[in-house]
């Protein structure tokens, strides 16, 4: 079956620094890729996604870029802010059909000032 | 922008009551799904719903939940002689039609079995 592993985390920065957070995932054919983010007290949002090889997803200064040699989708910033505080969810979904979302562990990040 | 509703926020049932779990998916979505995230744990499929019946289920969704789409926009996942491990948090989602559109989360109902 799909299954995604992420870096358990957490996963501690200072204001400013560079973020990756390393996601690799097992499917059978095309999947699409997400990462998904949970602000404290709050439910899953969309953050930015990719759905087929080689496409690079971005939003809010976040990217990830769709490697299908590699089987990997790892989230990268240039500079994380305080308010970038959340657990961050690698995700993937079939191609086709229903599409149920197979979700990695999350990743806990924690930014200080 | 258009979003997903979950009631109530939380939750809080004796050991061996039904609970039901309420959502109002985006208007012209036709695609649904629960999934849910016990503390510390992977967020984990449970069911998808297309058509007015289940399309999919894991093997979490035994023959103590049961889905339902009762009118035009609510969506309930009813849980029947909850047990303490049933506590987690329940997200529903919907999708629209078309491949590679993303599910749309609701904020979640914290379940809390006592």
């Amino acid at each position: 079956g799909n299954s995604v592993t992420q870096m358990e985390g957490p996963v501690t920065l200072s204001e400013e620094a560079f973020l990756t957070i390393n996601c690799t995932y097992t499917a059978t054919g095309y999947p699409s890729l997400f990462w998904y983010v949970q602000y404290p007290g709050e439910g899953l949002q969309l953050l930015l996604k990719a759905t087929k090889a080689d496409d690079k997803g971005s939003n809010k200064g976040f990217e990830a870029t769709y490697r299908k040699e590699t089987t990997s989708f790892h989230l990268e910033k240039g500079s994380v802010q305080v308010s970038d505080s959340a657990v961050y969810f690698c995700a993937l979904s079939e191609w086709a059909g229903y599409q149920k979302v197979t979700f990695g562990i999350g990743t806990k990040l924690q930014v200080i000032p | 922008e258009p979003e997903v509703t979950q009631t109530p926020s939380h939750q809080v049932t004796q050991m061996g009551q039904e609970v039901i779990l309420r959502c109002v998916p985006i208007s012209n979505h036709l695609y649904f799904y629960w999934y849910r995230q016990i503390l510390g744990q992977k967020v984990e499929f449970l069911v998808s719903f297309y058509n007015n019946e289940i399309s999919e289920k894991s093997e979490i969704f035994d023959d103590q939940f049961s889905v339902e789409r009762p009118d035009g926009s609510n969506f309930t996942l009813k849980i029947r002689s909850t047990k303490l491990e049933d506590s987690a948090m329940y997200f529903c989602a919907s999708r629209g039609t078309g491949n590679n559109q993303p599910q749309h989360f609701g904020d979640g109902t914290r379940l809390s079995i006592l």
